[in-house]
């Protein structure tokens, strides 16, 4: 159980253009998700945090114009990187927290590469 | 503010060595302490969790990580490594509202 799927995990994109990644919990339902970024060979920094129905709560330094977060569903939450440059190549993993009673859980995602020429 | 250093970027080790990757992290509250694994290419698998109780947690693939609190650290290790071990490992501390925060992570690389 507690399975979270990212589509698609590799994508490459022109400059300039827009790419979505989706995440999906497929066996529960999540009450929050959160998008992280990780550059290679480095920790994971955490994006933003979305919750059903509500606005993402984004980190300090996080563009939310770029960066646009939308959790329409319980099972699903979309990152779209707009007008991508280079320097958003990036691997994004989402990842999904099913029970406010327990905060700290949540279940990650396999990670979407982004490449952008 | 809550953080978490991993002492070590990289850890090579012969196979069925025992090795140690550490793990400090500096809270003014109660903890959460989580380690992670992650291959190459692949998002993040939880491998073990202290959330109170014993010190002592162990995962299913024989790692281990004792919670020290005089000490503020939560060190994992392993009595014998296998190929298999090789990937990048992550410390995390859980923040508020849940929010996870990762440590740099440690490169742990097995030889045969």
């Amino acid at each position: 159980g507690a399975v979270v799927s990212q589509h698609p995990s590799r994508v490459i994109c022109k400059s300039g253009t827009s790419v979505k990644i989706e995440c999906r919990s497929l066996d529960f339902q999540a009450t929050t998700m959160f998008w992280y970024r990780q550059f290679p060979k480095q920790s994971l920094m955490l994006m933003a945090t979305s919750n059903e129905g509500s606005k993402a709560t984004y980190e300090q330094g996080v563009e939310k114009d770029k960066f646009l977060i939308n959790h329409a569903s319980l099972t699903l939450s979309t990152l779209t990187v707009t007008s991508a440059h280079p320097e958003d190549s990036s691997f994004y993993i989402c990842s999904a927290r099913m029970d406010l009673r327990r905060p700290y859980e949540q279940y990650f995602g396999p990670g979407t590469r982004l490449t952008v020429t | 503010a809550q953080s978490v250093t991993q002492l070590d970027s990289q850890v090579p080790v012969f196979e069925e060595a025992p090795v140690e990757l550490r793990c400090n992290y500096s809270s003014s509250v109660s903890v959460y302490l989580f380690w992670y694994v992650q291959y190459p290419n692949q998002g993040l698998q939880l491998l073990l969790k202290y959330l109170s109780g014993s010190t002592l947690v162990e995962s299913i693939n024989g790692f281990e990580a004792e919670f020290n609190k005089s000490q503020t650290s939560f060190h994992l290790r392993k009595p014998s490594v296998h190929i298999s071990d090789t990937a990048e490992y992550f410390c995390a501390v859980s923040g508020q509202g849940g929010k996870l925060i990762f440590g740099q992570g440690t490169e742990l690389s097995v030889k045969p």
